[in-house]
């Protein structure tokens, strides 16, 4: 079952454009991650957020979570084309002692020169 | 160091063939994992394993084992393939559960 789950499935936006992406959670997590993923590649690790902290940069890529709500939202500043890509939210299921990460279904981007 | 390899890149089976698909990792990573990733589906555990000799189920195992015989290797063993198997298969490893993984680029896998 999916405990991620993205939003929305697809964003286009112009390059030099801000691009959010949302991930909703169902259940008690210790960490939820964000990863990028080009066409026919593998993922590649973004960043990750731990349950205490609400927001956290990494270049152009803020996060933040809010585990009231258990959501998070994924903000890439000044899209470039090469941002491009499938974007997906993790999460791991600490309240179910499970330390397996599940996926969801991932943000398609596409960023239009 | 390479990361996380798999082979083969692509393999096309007939339905009933048996075939392994190889991880391999060389950052030490006690956790590994088997994806499969399939169009509107996201990514779905198959198997896992925390450490050497140890596997588990994910959540589709169904036709699928795998085993961990030595720390840096995870294999993935389709015993009479189907079509239902046709998928793109990741392999990832961690250093714990709840760390990032490391993905491999993939193995295009279609049954016929």
């Amino acid at each position: 079952s999916q405990q991620g789950e993205e939003d929305p499935q697809a964003l286009s936006i112009q390059e030099g454009e801000n691009a959010t992406m949302n991930c909703s959670y169902k259940t008690s997590i210790n960490n939820l991650q964000w990863y990028r993923q080009n066409s026919g590649r593998g993922l590649v690790h973004l960043i990750l957020i731990r349950s205490n902290e609400r927001e956290k940069h990494s270049g152009r890529l803020r996060v933040t979570l809010d585990t009231s709500k258990k959501s998070s939202s994924l903000l890439i500043t000044a899209s470039r084309a090469a941002d491009t890509a499938s974007y997906f939210c993790a999460t791991d299921n600490s309240g179910a002692g499970s330390y397996q990460l599940t996926f969801g279904k991932g943000t398609k981007l596409s960023v239009i020169p | 160091n390479a990361g996380v390899t798999q082979t083969p890149k692509f393999r096309v089976l007939k339905t009933g063939q048996s075939m392994t698909l190889l991880c391999a990792q060389d950052m030490n990573h006690e956790y590994m994992y088997w994806y499969r990733q399939d169009p509107g589906m996201g990514l779905r555990l198959i198997h896992y394993s925390v450490g050497e000799g140890t596997t588990a189920k994910g959540e589709v195992p169904d036709g699928y084992n795998v085993s961990r015989l030595k720390k840096q290797n995870f294999l993935l063993g389709l015993e009479s393939a189907a079509p239902s198997q046709t998928s793109v298969y990741f392999c990832a490893s961690s250093y714990s559960g709840i760390d990032e993984q490391y993905f491999g680029p993939g193995t295009r896998l279609t049954v016929t």
